[in-house]
């Protein structure tokens, strides 16, 4: 079992959708980050919280420590919004473990 | 500012064959590390480094060797390039480690080996 699973791997929206995509990891964290990699390959920070939530423009992060679990929220999703969205986890190695990413489609 | 940039950006080797990918920051960031990711896995980090002369191994180091000669620059060298190397190779720079650090990434360099 991975240490960080990602839920779903795949999924297709239609423009307007509210979506989340969800982070379930195994280990002691002092930070989870969520990141955005785009169809050309490069790779973005999106997010990086330790409690609560965080919200910039459209996309909100939240993390329950107790119960291991994190989720990513897109509300009105776009087009523009298809990517691999990555859940990220900062252990007691002080190195980040990755998820292994979910495929977001949103369809106009 | 360039933020972090990687040469090449694809490249096809025989096996046997050996190669350096370059990676570089403008941002004076300390830490830079190098990853690699395949299909159905998460980035998986080769080796990284904590600061100019420094290298440590990450996740994956085998077959594989780094240097940090200068704070900017980080290479990740491949000795003898096997099938298995065939990966899309990511560099990223952080001006920490701590928790609350965020990396920035290159964009990536493609290579395959036959």
């Amino acid at each position: 079992k991975n240490e960080v699973e990602q839920s779903p791997q795949n999924l297709t929206a239609q423009e307007g959708e509210f979506i989340t995509i969800n982070c379930s990891y195994s280990v002691g964290i002092s930070a989870l980050h969520w990141l955005q990699q785009h169809p050309g390959g490069g790779i973005v920070s999106l997010f990086m919280l330790s409690s609560g939530k965080k919200k910039h423009g459209r996309l909100i992060a939240t993390i329950n420590i107790q119960e291991k679990h994190s989720s990513l929220h897109i509300t009105a999703s776009h087009p523009r919004d298809s990517a691999v969205y990555i859940c990220a986890v900062f252990g007691s190695g002080s190195r980040l473990t990755f998820g292994e990413g979910t495929q977001l489609t949103v369809n106009p | 500012n360039a933020g972090v940039t990687q040469t090449p950006k694809f490249r096809v080797l025989k096996t046997g064959q050996s190669m350096t990918l370059l990676c570089a920051q403008d941002m004076n960031h300390e830490y830079m590390y190098w990853y690699r990711q395949d299909p159905g896995m998460g980035l998986r980090l080769i080796h990284y480094s904590v600061g100019e002369g420094t290298t440590a191994k990450g996740e994956v180091p085998d077959g594989y060797n780094v240097s940090r000669l200068k704070k900017q620059n980080f290479l990740l060298g491949l000795e003898s390039a096997a099938p298995s190397q065939t990966s899309v190779y990511f560099c990223a720079s952080s001006e920490t480690s701590g928790r609350n650090n965020e990396q920035f990434f290159g964009p990536g360099t493609r290579l395959t080996v036959l």
